[in-house]
């Protein structure tokens, strides 16, 4: 089955430092991963849409600037969490959409996704 | 803005239950529901999806239902065991303005005692 790699599955850092989370599609390709962000007992939010060779759309409320998303070929998508405050600690999911005829009900692939801690 | 809740937020039953998990949308116009597992710090495995012209899926002892007109669905688990144990997230696609969003309700704990 479609699988996605999302690295590193946990990553802890000091305040003011970046961190990148990478996204991988390993058997498939997706033009289309977007990114969400989950806090204890809360649902996943959306936080972007990343698509291949063109700008990330942000959700409303979500600073582009400080959270640099990146999808530079089919099974990559990276995102980075410039000057990281503690306020940002989260868990952090990706999923891609594999290339189908029918976008809208094409299926959702998810990563394990990425404990962020930042100190 | 469309909204998703799923009720109870969290359940414990004995092992060999059937239990019926209940998730309610607020705008209809949806392209399809799916319904995700969730293990403790992990990412999303997914169960069932039902697209907007479908009433049901089934797999295994899976069950999910669409009703949506009404803005409903629920999973049925048969049968439920131990390694059922974990968060149950319902998430939509499209409505409330936006045609590929999916958005999640909280999730249900499932708890299933040995």
């Amino acid at each position: 089955g479609a699988v996605v790699s999302q690295h590193p599955s946990w990553v802890i850092c000091k305040s003011g430092t970046s961190v990148k989370i990478e996204c991988r599609s390993l058997d498939f390709q997706a033009t289309t991963m977007f990114w969400y962000r989950q806090f204890p007992k809360q649902s996943l939010m959306l936080m972007a849409t990343s698509n291949e060779g063109s700008k990330a759309t942000y959700e409303q409320g979500v600073e582009k600037d400080k959270f640099l998303i990146n999808h530079a070929s089919l099974t990559l998508s990276t995102l980075t969490v410039t000057s990281a405050h503690p306020e940002d600690s989260s868990f952090y999911i990706c999923s891609a959409r594999e290339i189908s005829g029918d976008s809208y009900n094409s299926p959702l692939h998810f990563g394990n996704g990425t404990r962020l801690t930042v100190t | 803005k469309q909204e998703v809740t799923q009720i109870p937020a969290a359940l414990s039953v004995p092992e060999g239950e059937n239990l019926v998990l209940n998730c309610s949308f607020t705008d209809s116009a949806i392209y399809n529901l799916q319904w995700f597992r969730q293990d403790p710090g992990k990412g999303l495995t997914s169960l069932l999806l039902i697209q907007s012209s479908q009433r049901e899926q089934t797999s295994g002892r899976l069950n999910a239902s669409l009703d949506k007109s009404s803005g409903r669905s629920t999973l049925y688990i048969a049968a439920s065991q131990p390694g059922d144990s974990a968060t149950y997230l319902c998430a939509v696609r499209g409505g409330g303005g936006s045609n590929y969003k999916l958005t999640f309700g909280k999730g249900t704990l499932l708890t299933v005692n040995p």
